[in-house]
């Protein structure tokens, strides 16, 4: 298993331009989740993904979009890019169980996108 | 406002002490409380801990959670420099059924030195 993976790695864009932040994961996770971690800070959920067709807001949601058509993929798009956008993006899923009771979060290995 | 709230937020210690990481929360619908460890990239899961009083442990980490004051202390004895990362503790909800995000502290970072 691949486990989540997410391109590209590295982004610079110019202030208004748009772009989407690929997410792929392989083991079959009911719950896709997209965090921001900017600089010295924890994470912070942007949006969340209880399955195929069903997402909704995190913490910090304005200024992204997201989707999810199939299980594995769940794409984050930005669609007017600000320098308040600077920041480190993970994607990271889970899958429930029976009764709910364990849920780590698998995370991938992030893209640092900046705006300039 | 749920928050979760670690300290301190910064630590440098020496191979071979003992450190302790706190982390306090609150939280509406609390479920359980989750530590990761973050070196260069992404978060490395370490324990989950669902009930008060019971110790996890992996190795040289353990970890246990107090509901009633509502906290969780991660211990790491005799430290070596692989040690040295971002610890973020992070409180799981649970909303409504199939909400399950998690609401991350902003980390404690340990440096040991050699």
């Amino acid at each position: 298993n691949a486990g989540v993976t997410q391109t590209p790695k590295f982004r610079i864009l110019k202030i208004g331009q748009s772009m989407t932040l690929q997410c792929t994961q392989d083991m079959n996770h009911n719950y896709m989740y997209w965090y921001r971690q900017d600089p010295g800070m924890g994470l912070k959920l942007i949006y969340y993904s209880v399955g195929a067709g069903i997402t909704d807001k995190g913490e910090v949601p304005n200024g992204y979009n997201v989707s999810r058509s199939t299980t594995e993929d769940f794409p984050l798009r930005l669609e007017l890019a600000a320098p308040s956008q600077t920041s480190v993006y993970f994607c990271a899923s889970s899958s429930s169980t029976s009764g709910g009771a364990y849920n780590e979060q698998f995370f991938g290995p992030g893209t640092r996108l900046t705006v300039l | 406002e749920d928050k979760v709230v670690q300290s301190p937020l910064s630590l440098v210690v020496h191979e071979g002490d003992t450190v302790t990481l706190n982390c306090s929360y609150e939280v509406t619908n609390f479920r359980s409380l989750l530590w990761y460890k973050q070196e260069k990239k992404a978060p490395t899961f370490l324990f989950m801990l669902t009930s008060s009083g019971i110790e996890k442990k992996s190795g040289r980490l353990s970890s246990i959670l107090d509901k009633k004051e509502l906290f969780s202390i991660l211990n790491i004895t005799a430290t070596q420099t692989g040690d040295s990362a971002v610890y973020l503790c992070a409180a799981r909800l649970a909303l409504d059924t199939g909400r399950r995000a998690l609401t991350f502290g902003s980390g404690t970072r340990l440096q040991v030195q050699p």
